[in-house]
């Protein structure tokens, strides 16, 4: 069964660095990762996107263990403004599935 | 790049009445596009999958006769919401995805469009 699995809340400081992690114990070999970040009341915003490894861009990293059942999306230093719900996201191939996690609700504090 | 529009961001309705929201990819061709709803403080749930030109594919449990999708070109679909009754007030948000390679193309967002029937 094709479940993504993420923790429900974390709570941070500024100037830290969070990682979020997101279980997809189903991922096949052709399926990639994607984060979103969302705001009240907004459409989910693209983070980043990876398939194995790590894949950083100007916001985040994405790391993905060998076995692929999980990813961790690490954000440097973060900012009040980075308080937000953040979800990852998978397209279950073999399921013909496309299923979002729960969402990691995250609120930075000074 | 990669921007999504939809209309109207909020409507607000009577019991029975339909509703009609577009979703348009403004600087892409969205070959598929992608309808989803989130209730209060939960995740998106897939409701349709509809590539342009052909049917849109439902999600089980999502009536197809009483969401009405349209992807009538490359750059925009509707989504019609006939007779809504309350429980239909939700957060509708549409995706688009660019190109073929369906594997590894991303989903951009649309801004989403609140509908509360009364």
């Amino acid at each position: 069964l094709a479940k993504t699995t993420q923790p429900i809340s974390m709570d941070s400081y500024e100037g830290q660095e969070v990682n979020i992690t997101c279980s997809h114990n189903n991922i096949a070999t052709n399926d990639y990762i994607t984060w979103y970040q969302q705001f009240p009341s907004q459409g989910p915003r693209f983070i980043i996107q990876g398939y194995k490894t790590k894949v950083t861009n100007e916001v985040a990293s994405l790391f993905i263990p060998a076995d692929r059942k999980s990813s961790t999306l690490s954000l440097p230093r973060v900012s009040l403004s980075d308080t937000a719900v953040y979800y990852c996201l998978v397209e279950y191939s073999s399921a013909s599935k496309i299923i979002f996690g729960s969402g990691t609700r995250l609120s930075i504090r000074p | 790049g990669a921007v999504v529009s939809q209309h109207p961001s909020r409507v607000i309705c009577k019991s029975g009445t339909s509703v009609k929201i577009e979703c348009r990819s403004l600087d892409f061709q969205a070959t598929t596009m992608f309808w989803y709803r989130q209730f209060p403080k939960q995740s998106l749930m897939l409701m349709a999958t509809s590539n342009e030109g052909s049917k849109a594919t439902y999600e089980q449990g999502v009536e197809k006769d009483k969401f009405l999708i349209n992807h009538a070109s490359l750059t925009l679909s509707t989504l019609t919401v006939t007779s809504a009754h309350p429980e239909d007030s939700s957060f509708y948000i549409c995706s688009a995805r660019e190109g073929l390679a369906e594997i590894t193309d991303t989903q951009y967002f649309g801004p989403g469009t609140r509908l509360t029937v009364l």
